[in-house]
């Protein structure tokens, strides 16, 4: 079984509606992350947790929202989606707490979210 | 913040050439460096990484990088691509003096390979 798994997989949504992507680790690390990557752009951060009380925003935040339930779970939501939404998004996590912790980060599958 | 410049946002090579995709970071002191490869509709995964030990490091499928400091580089090579090498990578560094952990990327370099 994968170690980083989201869901769903493929979305398609309209203008305007709530959205949440999912996402869930069995790696048992404290750090997780939820990046889009647009065509030419690569990966742009969006959140960031470093453990269930503690929530950052990255350098794209407007327009999302978080919620870290669970020490294996990081939920991404657009409150109301717009087409320039429209974008691969992937989780990933680290394990910042390692002894010998190398910031590598461990990414699920992705989520393809198209807004029309 | 750290940056990451990948040069060439395309490559194409024909199978069993030398791949070199070029990475450069800019840095006040020697990040922790990844390469990433993405197979078409999958997630990122991981295909080597620096973490201060040897400046050669060596990955998988055959995947190599080297750390030069004084370049503030960390190019990816492969001897003799392969057809399944068809896919983007990217680099991204890790900024070791802080606490938060995040990794900035590359736009990506998309490889492919002709037969």
């Amino acid at each position: 079984d994968a170690d980083v798994t989201q869901t769903p997989r493929n979305r398609i949504t309209k203008t305007g509606k709530r959205i949440m992507l999912e996402c869930s680790q069995t790696k048992g690390h404290d750090r997780m992350y939820w990046y889009r990557q647009d065509p030419g752009l690569g990966l742009r951060l969006i959140y960031y947790s470093f453990d269930v009380k503690d929530i950052n925003k990255g350098e794209i935040s407007d327009g999302y929202s978080v919620s870290r339930q669970a020490q294996a779970k990081f939920s991404l939501s657009l409150e109301s989606a717009i087409p320039n939404q429209t974008a691969l998004y992937f989780c990933a996590t680290s394990d910042r707490l390692a002894v010998l912790s190398t910031d590598t980060q461990y990414f699920g599958p992705g989520t393809r979210l198209t807004v029309l | 913040a750290q940056s990451v410049t990948q040069l060439g946002s395309h490559v194409s090579v024909s199978e069993g050439a030398l791949v070199l995709l070029r990475c450069n970071y800019s840095s006040s002191v020697p990040p922790y460096l990844f390469w990433y490869v993405q197979y078409p509709n999958q997630g990122l995964q991981l295909l080597l990484k620096y973490t201060s030990a040897a400046t050669l490091v060596k990955g998988i499928n055959g995947f190599e990088a080297e750390f030069k400091k004084s370049e503030t580089s960390f190019h990816l090579t492969k001897p003799s691509a392969h057809m399944s090498d068809a896919a983007e990578y990217f680099c991204a560094v890790s900024d070791r003096g802080s606490t938060l952990g995040r990794l900035y990327f590359g736009r990506g370099t998309q490889l492919t390979v002709w037969p």
